[in-house]
């Protein structure tokens, strides 16, 4: 059992490139989710997804977009990278009472 | 904006001790759930409180909730190497917000031989 499949696993971009970050998911979870995690500042939300369909603000969205293709797979995208983006992404999947995180996808912008 | 203080950030102490490490809030949470993350992975729940005053045992980690819901704490007996990890503490909303997840900062905990 997969459970949440992020890639890629680490990403070196330019200031100003475009990339978009996969996530999948094999739990049948409605909800889906995009963190990016600081050291010192724990996981903040970025987007998150609670059907197929919709998609809402977190807490730090400025400077990304989502699309939720499905129920399987909810993406990020940078547009215009920035050094303010440097951070370790992580996609999750929400059950009842616990959510599963993928592996995680270290992004360095220079 | 729910917040959630976690504490200490950092904790190094050596086989056998006990820790405690602390989530504190000024707002209510539906539940409140304690993950471990190690380095390179994504976290990894350890337990879920929902009741106030909950207390949960998973082998040598207490977990209580406290009895307004609003701060819980993880206690760790007899620290072990093996224990080393990222804790993080995170507090779910209920109503229409139910799902989302705010999370503490972190505590990092090394445990020397």
């Amino acid at each position: 059992n997969a459970g949440v499949t992020q890639t890629p696993k680490f990403q070196v971009l330019k200031t100003g490139q475009s990339m978009t970050l996969q996530c999948a998911q094999d739990m049948n979870h409605n909800s889906m989710y995009w963190y990016r995690q600081d050291p010192g500042m724990g996981l903040r939300l970025i987007y998150y997804s609670a059907s197929e369909g919709t998609t809402d603000k977190g807490e730090v969205p400025n400077g990304y977009n989502v699309s939720r293709l499905n129920k399987r797979e909810f993406s990020l995208r940078l547009e215009s990278a920035a050094p303010s983006q440097t951070s370790v992404y992580f996609c999750a999947s929400h059950g009842y009472t616990e959510a599963f995180f993928g592996q995680g996808t270290r992004l360095t912008v220079v | 904006t729910q917040l959630l203080e976690q504490s200490p950030q950092f904790l190094s102490i050596q086989e056998g001790e006990n820790l405690t490490v602390y989530c504190n809030s000024s707002s209510v949470f539906s539940s409140l759930q304690w993950y471990r993350q190690e380095p390179g992975e994504g976290p990894v729940l350890l337990v879920t409180v929902v009741t106030g005053g909950e207390v949960k045992k998973l082998k040598r980690l207490t977990f209580q909730f406290g009895d307004a819901r609003k701060d819980s704490s993880l206690h760790i007996t007899a620290a072990q190497p093996g224990d080393t990890g990222l804790y993080l503490c995170a507090g779910a909303a209920g109503g229409t917000s139910y799902g989302k997840l705010t999370f503490g900062q972190g505590t990092i905990l090394t445990v020397h031989p």
